[in-house]
């Protein structure tokens, strides 16, 4: 069963801090990974990520896809309390064709 | 910039009757999901619709849901007899393209809170 894992669940820091989300899944045939940021309601794309080893950089946030570990981390840097919010790993899978399995999330608290 | 909307924020109904969410995709998007997520706990992929027909579905996705693009603009998810564990947040989605290709991502609306009494 395609399943998708993230750790930690739930991470309270202080502004300026450095921070790094993991995710980790297995899945037969994978296609691609994908990161959230869900605050109040609905989710909002960060990256997607195919290629093992490339990092993508959007502001303070990075992330990076590691094949091998069937992992991949979202980093961001000098947290701002604007960054508390559930972020969501997904995963696209060649043998479920047009879905995606999210994970749990890991919720971010970021405090003055 | 183009969004996703949905109708209604938020509902509130009685356990056995039938409900449809409305959500209004970007308009030159192809591809088309509902998603659901119960208070708590994570979002969960129901179905998604390509080409005037269902392309994927989980197994959430039970003969009392259905979905339906009635027009250009619409698309909808009906519940057919709503149990009180249907209680949830629908989120419906749009890409351009469908899952697999490097210009995929998935819009988002805003979310329709669903509450079976």
């Amino acid at each position: 069963e395609d399943k998708v894992v993230q750790s930690p669940l739930s991470l309270v820091v202080h502004e300026g801090d450095t921070v790094t989300l993991n995710c980790s899944y297995e899945v037969t045939n994978f296609r691609s990974l994908l990161w959230y940021k869900q605050e109040k309601k609905a989710p909002t794309f960060l990256f997607m990520l195919t290629s093992s080893g490339i990092e993508k950089k959007s502001g303070r946030l990075s992330s990076i896809l590691d094949k091998k570990e069937l992992s991949s981390i979202l980093n961001i840097t000098a947290t701002q309390t604007g960054d508390s919010a559930i972020y969501l790993c997904a995963v696209e899978a060649e043998t479920s064709y047009d879905k995606v399995i999210f994970g749990p999330g890991t919720s971010l608290s970021v405090i003055p | 910039e183009p969004e996703v909307t949905q109708t209604p924020s938020h509902q509130v109904t009685q356990m056995g009757q039938e409900v449809i969410l409305r959500c209004v995709p970007i308009s030159n998007h192809l591809y088309f999901y509902w998603y659901r997520q119960i208070l708590g706990q994570k979002v969960e992929f129901l179905v998604s619709f390509y080409n005037n027909e269902i392309s994927e579905k989980s197994e959430i996705f039970d003969d009392q849901f259905s979905v339906e693009r009635p027009d250009g603009s619409n698309f909808t998810l009906k519940i057919r007899s709503t149990k009180l564990e249907d209680s949830a947040m629908y989120f419906c989605a749009s890409s351009p393209t469908g899952t697999g290709s490097y210009l995929n991502e998935q819009f988002f609306g805003p979310g329709t809170r669903l509450t079976v009494l």
